[in-house]
């Protein structure tokens, strides 16, 4: 597809432990973003990639939270010992060269 | 700290009115602006931005919104709304000189439109 993909659109896990979620940006956008939408609340920024690496990931809350960008494409977003405050929908968006920000439809994350 | 303040949170219009949704931002520098909407079951689309030049800024599907500076205002507004307009739409604000893309949204306002 021509769109940002992320999977899975939902998920379901208990408190403590492990998840990640998968990205997979329009081809040939350098720059990759995660932000997190709560529920009632506009979409804050975790992290933002220009290719392989992290430029900016000052959003993230705290160290069990985590993503990889290994080969400039896809990216993962890790989260650790997941708590139910992490419940949300992280949404990922690419662009080309930091211009017009393209959102996927997002994974909604539920910690029971 | 930057905050983007969106007062109304859920607008109730029948087609054919008129709508303006109000945005407001603390932010004491330079910023670029967006409007971005995300209609039932979709992801979140841009839908008109301001980075500099004329403060009237027009977008897709008959929108506009005006940057007034000295109020730190970026306001949406449409002249006759339509059922199909709506969705969630959500004022953003990004800082001239800092990460580009890094975007601070407000809460959103949910407008229902009657036919």
């Amino acid at each position: 597809g021509a769109g940002v993909s992320q999977t899975p659109s939902n998920k379901v896990t208990e408190k403590g432990k492990y998840v990640e979620l998968r990205c997979d940006p329009i081809s040939g956008h350098t720059a990759l973003y995660w932000y997190r939408q709560s529920l009632g609340q506009g979409p804050e920024f975790l992290i933002y990639f220009q290719g392989t690496g992290a430029a900016d990931d000052s959003g993230l809350p705290n160290d069990r939270f985590f993503a990889v960008r290994p080969e400039g494409s896809v990216s993962t977003l890790k989260i650790q010992r997941t708590e139910r405050g992490d419940s949300a929908v992280y949404l990922c968006a690419s662009s080309p060269k930091g211009g017009e920000l393209f959102f996927g439809e997002g994974s909604r994350l539920t910690v029971l | 700290a930057q905050s983007v303040s969106q007062h109304n949170h859920h607008v109730i219009l029948s087609e054919a009115a008129s709508l303006e949704l109000g945005c407001n931002y603390s932010y004491g520098g330079t910023v670029n602006l967006f409007w971005y909407v995300q209609y039932p079951g979709q992801h979140l689309q841009l839908l008109l931005k301001y980075f500099s030049g004329d403060p009237l800024v027009k977008g897709i599907k008959g929108f506009e919104a005006e940057f007034i500076k000295s109020k730190f205002s970026f306001n949406l507004r449409k002249p006759s709304v339509q059922w199909s307009d709506t969705a969630e739409y959500f004022c953003a604000v990004s800082h001239r000189g800092s990460t580009l893309g890094r975007l601070y949204f407000g809460r959103g306002t949910q407008l229902t439109v009657w036919p």
